[in-house]
């Protein structure tokens, strides 16, 4: 059974950073591309950011290029997002899923979700 | 960037009616376009990948269609559990771009 555990979120103030990870199981995790999603209070479905099965290649969203970095330690079956420079608009809910591979970026499985909150 | 927009943003309708939710792209994607629902306090689960796939698990009466930069998600008869958010998304090579959802009601 394909499991996605996030954890890492907190409370913290504009311009600290965090790090979340996302613990997998249940798949062979290094074939497949990671990405992060999140969604802020009462709001829509926001893409952070992917990474592929091998770490060769990274991708993510302009509102976070430059401030975030996402990583995977294929040895430990985990996904992280390094989160630099926090803001207000950062606060929500952050996800992590498995694309369904074969060039096909879908996320078949979500974790729980971790809350993150930019907030003095 | 490509954009996706999602219409209506909102729906009612009644349990049995046949209801469509479309979404549309800046420019051309081809068949990468995948469909979640999405219920207060949870994660989106996925119902249609690479247009009109069903996902394993998903009720037949979910369906998608459409290619390019139309693209469309049909509920064929709308059931009391379908009440939800359902979210639209551009799954390319690196390019994930979510439309901005359409929360579906039960009159």
């Amino acid at each position: 059974e394909v499991q996605l555990l996030e954890s890492g979120g907190d409370l913290v103030q504009p311009g600290e950073s965090l790090r979340l990870a996302c613990a997998a199981s249940g798949f062979t995790f290094r074939s497949y591309a990671m990405t992060w999603v999140r969604q802020a209070p009462g709001k829509g479905l926001e893409w952070v950011s992917v990474i592929s099965g091998s770490s060769d290649a990274t991708h993510y969203a302009d509102s976070v290029k430059g401030r975030f970095t996402t990583s995977r330690d294929n040895s430990k079956n985990t996904l992280y997002l390094e989160m630099n420079y926090l803001r207000a608009e950062d606060t929500a809910v952050y996800y992590c899923g498995k694309t369904r591979g074969n060039s096909d970026f879908s996320l078949h499985y979500w974790g729980q979700g971790t809350l993150v909150t930019v907030s003095s | 960037d490509i954009q996706m927009t999602q219409s209506p943003s909102t729906l009612s309708a009644f349990v049995g009616d046949r209801v469509t939710i479309t979404c549309r792209a800046s420019q051309s994607i081809s068949s990468w376009l995948a469909w979640y629902q999405q219920k207060p306090g949870k994660a989106p689960k996925l119902l249609i990948y690479k247009a009109s796939n069903l996902e394993s698990g998903v009720p037949s009466r979910f369906s998608g269609s459409g290619s390019g930069t139309e693209f469309t998600l049909t509920i064929s008869s709308l059931q009391p559990d379908d009440s939800a958010t359902y979210f639209c998304q551009h799954c390319d090579y690196f390019s994930e771009t979510f439309g901005q959802g359409t929360k579906v009601e039960i009159k």
